[in-house]
């Protein structure tokens, strides 16, 4: 079975300090790679592509691992703001969609 | 440019009744997908459908039935609610290959319907 998986969390983090999330996906052919946002159970919201290259969007960096099949998020100078749940999503060679469960990740003032 | 709709919002079932999710998308996408979400779980695809006419089974199909009849609307239908059905529903589309999945939001999602089986 294909699976994505991630920490849970929570991540409790004080604000201004930097956080990395990391996920892991079993399905080598794998395509696209993404970080989605979800906060209190409304809808997810694309937050990064991750690609092989890397991805850096203002204090947000993503990056993606093909050989050991894995991709992080890193948050830098965190912001009360950033506290959610941030889901890693992998779309399958199919266009079968397979999401983490979720990593919760509470910014503390 | 409503992008995903769906519809209700919010629902009450008792157990045992029938009622059908409805999802519509204007952005001319092939695929769609419907997504269960549970306190402290991840979504779960339902089912999706690759194209209109087919539908496959996700991870958690049992007691659901879906409908592609047109490439807009992705239904999805419990046929006998049970408590065990209470959860947060999505609908999503995908984008196609190329710019639009590479560099722009690549899921686009439905407003979620929040149903409640008693």
């Amino acid at each position: 079975r294909k699976e994505v998986e991630q920490d849970p969390g929570p991540f409790n983090v004080p604000e201004g300090a930097t956080v990395a999330f990391n996920c892991t996906y079993s399905n080598s052919a794998s395509q696209s790679f993404f970080w989605y946002r979800q906060d209190c159970r409304k809808e997810p919201k694309l937050l990064m592509s991750v690609y092989s290259s890397g991805n850096e969007d203002g204090r947000f960096t993503a990056q993606l691992n093909r050989a050991s099949q894995y991709i992080s998020l890193l948050i830098r100078d965190s912001k009360l703001s950033d506290s959610a749940t941030y889901l890693c999503v992998v779309i399958e060679e199919d266009d079968k969609i397979i999401f983490g469960k979720g990593t919760r990740l509470h910014i503390l003032p | 440019n409503a992008g995903v709709t769906q519809t209700p919002k919010f629902q009450v079932l008792k157990t045992g009744q029938s009622m059908t999710l409805q999802c519509a998308q204007d952005m001319n996408h092939n695929s769609m997908y419907w997504y269960r979400q549970d306190p402290g779980m991840g979504l779960r695809l339902i089912y999706y459908s690759a194209s209109e006419g087919t539908t496959d089974k996700g991870e958690v199909p049992n007691g659901y039935n879906v409908s592609r009849l047109n490439k807009r609307e992705f239904s999805l239908r419990l046929e006998s609610a049970a408590p065990s059905q209470t959860s947060v529903y999505f609908c999503a589309s995908l984008g196609e290959q190329g710019f639009e999945r590479s560099y722009n939001s690549p899921l686009h999602f439905g407003n979620g319907t929040r149903l409640t089986v008693t």
